[in-house]
């Protein structure tokens, strides 16, 4: 199995809705990440786990919590968003081997109103 | 980071090689060149690394120069399948190295 799933596929939600996006790897990777894609642009990072436990924050603001609550499962909690959060929010997997190649997920479209 | 230049965009007929370059010239000695592509829709997917020597897999080549400076990704015969944005990442080796820093990235179409 060497997938990246990402559920909700399309999340829509108020500026004062709390929800959660999930991501789930089956393929032993003990690095997983969370990015961000506007419209038009490159992915940016947010986030890196390594061994469950956080070791890369890109400066990303509180009203985005990360989750790792087992080496399988990475959760981003949201709450409080602006619209301009609205964005593709992609997950990825890797090995903690350097340069090895990161899996990526298709992503959750979230719309902030 | 080293920076990267790559063309915006490029063209190409199905079936013919595609050339997609990148300058990276700030890249130190112990980086590798990544590149991964982004089909629409979808997350980004790994196309191909290397240090200093040219590499092929099943997907692309790899053509690097020998000062290191830039680098080719070559796609032998391109399917519609392959239009898609293709960024080149140069990637550290030290404690960071897990990180992905996407450039803009060249929009590849494929002409049937």
């Amino acid at each position: 199995d060497t997938e990246v799933t990402q559920t909700p596929k399309h999340l829509v939600m108020g500026m004062t809705n709390k929800k959660s996006l999930k991501c789930e790897q089956h393929m032993g990777h003990r690095a997983m990440y969370w990015y961000k894609q506007k419209a038009k642009k490159p992915p940016e990072l947010m986030f890196v786990y390594s061994y469950e436990k956080l070791s890369i924050n890109e400066s990303v603001p509180s009203r985005f919590s990360p989750e790792c609550p087992n080496s399988s499962l990475l959760n981003l909690h949201l709450h409080a968003l602006q619209p301009e959060d609205s964005a593709l929010y992609l997950c990825a997997s890797s090995p903690l081997i350097p340069r090895n190649e990161q899996f990526f997920g298709p992503g959750t479209r979230l719309t902030v109103l | 980071d080293a920076k990267t230049t790559q063309p915006n965009s490029m063209e190409s007929n199905e079936e013919e090689p595609v050339h997609l370059p990148c300058n990276h010239s700030t890249i130190s000695g112990t980086d590798y060149i990544h590149w991964y592509r982004q089909l629409p829709s979808q997350g980004p997917e790994y196309v191909i690394h290397g240090l200093t020597s040219n590499v092929n897999n099943r997907m692309a080549s790899l053509a690097i120069a020998e000062d290191r400076k830039s680098s080719t990704l070559i796609l032998h015969r391109a399917t519609l399948r392959d239009a898609a944005v293709y960024y080149c990442i140069p990637r550290g080796s030290g404690g960071s190295n897990y990180k992905l820093t996407f450039g803009k990235g060249t929009l590849l179409t494929v002409n049937p």
